[in-house]
């Protein structure tokens, strides 16, 4: 049973490109957070989202960050028009068909790290 | 809203017992806590996850008083490869957002 799987792993960007950062979530897991770690910083929330809805999106900047979990396919954290400021590793986690706050685990993939020029 | 608390970091010894506390006074009724485990460049790992008094796995014990406003890992024994950050995670009171703490960034010397 795989894991959580991101990729791609390293993205390089230039400022003003596009990042797309995708996330399949462990076989069975309807459920699929985003958190942002900085540098040396802790790790942020940005959205929780289940498929084909967002829960919450309260961490998430309000403009050029978005997120979506289709029905078919990996949840997809799209970056527009990156700046330095975004250079961060941005991470995956699944649960269950039940929110994990209320019970079990979150499991995280390994992250892809956002590098912008 | 309150933000989840941990010390900045803590030393240790090899062979030596670690706890770590965190503050998280916002937790809602139904909420667990768990503690991850991070090593640079490498996505948390699970450490252990309780909803109140105590949790005992094979690599550590979680200690929830009976208010739930905070939370204490116990590390048993540590080994200079415990050496990583160290994050609790709880949920933000009446709300589907899973928060960490700010994380205590552990050195276990030889």
């Amino acid at each position: 049973n795989a894991g959580v799987m991101q990729n791609p792993r390293h993205l390089v960007r230039r400022r003003g490109q596009e990042a797309r950062l995708r996330c399949s979530p462990m076989k069975g897991h309807s459920h699929v957070y985003w958190y942002r770690q900085l540098p040396e910083e802790g790790l942020k929330f940005m959205v929780y989202l289940q498929k084909e809805n967002i829960i919450d999106e309260s961490g998430m900047p309000k403009e050029r960050f978005s997120a979506e979990f289709p029905k078919e396919g990996p949840s997809i954290l799209r970056i527009q028009q990156v700046v330095r400021g975004d250079s961060a590793a941005y991470f995956c986690a699944s649960s269950p068909s039940w929110p994990a706050h209320m019970v079990g685990e979150l499991f995280f993939g390994e992250g892809s790290r956002l590098t912008v020029l | 809203l309150a933000k989840t608390t941990q010390p900045i970091s803590m030393d240790s010894y090899e062979g030596q017992e670690v706890n770590i506390t965190c503050s998280h006074n916002n937790i809602a009724t139904n909420d667990y806590i768990t503690w991850y485990q991070q090593f640079p460049s490498q996505g948390p790992r699970f450490i252990i996850q309780g909803y109140k008094t105590k949790v005992t796995n094979e690599v550590a014990s979680l200690f929830i008083p009976a208010d739930r406003k905070s939370s204490t890992l116990s590390l048993p024994r540590v080994s200079l490869s415990d050496t990583a950050v160290y994050y609790c995670l709880v949920g933000e009171g009446n709300t589907d957002k899973l928060i960490f703490g700010t994380g205590t960034r552990l050195q276990v010397f030889p």
